[in-house]
């Protein structure tokens, strides 16, 4: 059964800090590793990995995905009270179907 | 273009009444997918569909059932709710053939209570 596991499960900072959330995944045939930003509503799209070592980067956000570890980590810097949210980090299968396989979120909340 | 739109945003049930949720997408994705979100958990699948007349289980699929007789819509139905079957309910799509994305578009949700 595939299992994406995130941690931690809730983070409190201050604004300006760096946070750095964790993804690990066991999927099979795994194509790639994506990241949701939700706020108390759908889910939205962040970023897609694919390949190891190759960062994306959207402004104060970045993430990377180790292939051989099977890890993928999320980056804010500077953070703001906005992105308090829950980051959903999910795993896509391989085969016809394009599963994604969630794990259970890592609610980030950012204080003033 | 509305993306993926979801009814009804909120429903309370009694124990044993049915119901559908109604998902539609205008984006011509082949793929939708159903999937079910409790309190402090990630989303769970539900059913899936890779195209119009094919349909197939999730991770969580009793008490649920699907059809998907076009390429826009693909309601979810609850045959006889359960107090277990409270929860969020997600609609999404995608079309990863088209572009070779794996991204899946997600519509507003639907709250749905059963007491």
């Amino acid at each position: 059964e595939d299992k994406v596991v995130q941690s931690p499960l809730s983070l409190v900072v201050h604004e300006g800090d760096t946070v750095t959330l964790n993804c690990s995944y066991e999927v099979t045939n795994f194509r790639s590793l994506l990241w949701y930003k939700q706020e108390k509503k759908a889910p939205t799209f962040l970023f897609m990995l694919t390949s190891s070592g190759i960062e994306k980067k959207s402004g104060r956000l970045s993430s990377i995905l180790d292939k051989k570890e099977l890890f993928s980590i999320l980056n804010i810097t500077a953070t703001q009270t906005g992105d308090s949210a829950v980051y959903l980090c999910a795993g896509n299968s391989g085969g016809s179907n394009y599963k994604l396989t969630f794990g259970k979120g890592t609610l980030l909340t950012v204080n003033p | 273009n509305a993306g993926v739109t979801q009814t009804p945003k909120f429903r309370i049930l009694k124990i044993g009444q049915s119901m559908t949720l109604q998902c539609t997408q205008d984006m011509n994705h082949n793929y939708m997918y159903w999937y079910r979100q409790d309190p402090g958990m990630g989303l769970k699948l539900i059913y899936y569909s890779v195209g119009a007349g094919i349909t197939d289980k999730g991770e969580v699929p009793n008490g649920y059932n699907v059809s998907r007789s076009t390429t826009e819509d693909f309601p979810l139905r609850l045959e006889l709710a359960a107090p277990s079957q409270t929860s969020v309910y997600f609609c999404a799509s995608s079309s990863p053939r088209d572009k070779h994305s794996y991204e899946q578009y997600f519509g507003p949700g639907t709250r749905l209570t059963v007491t």
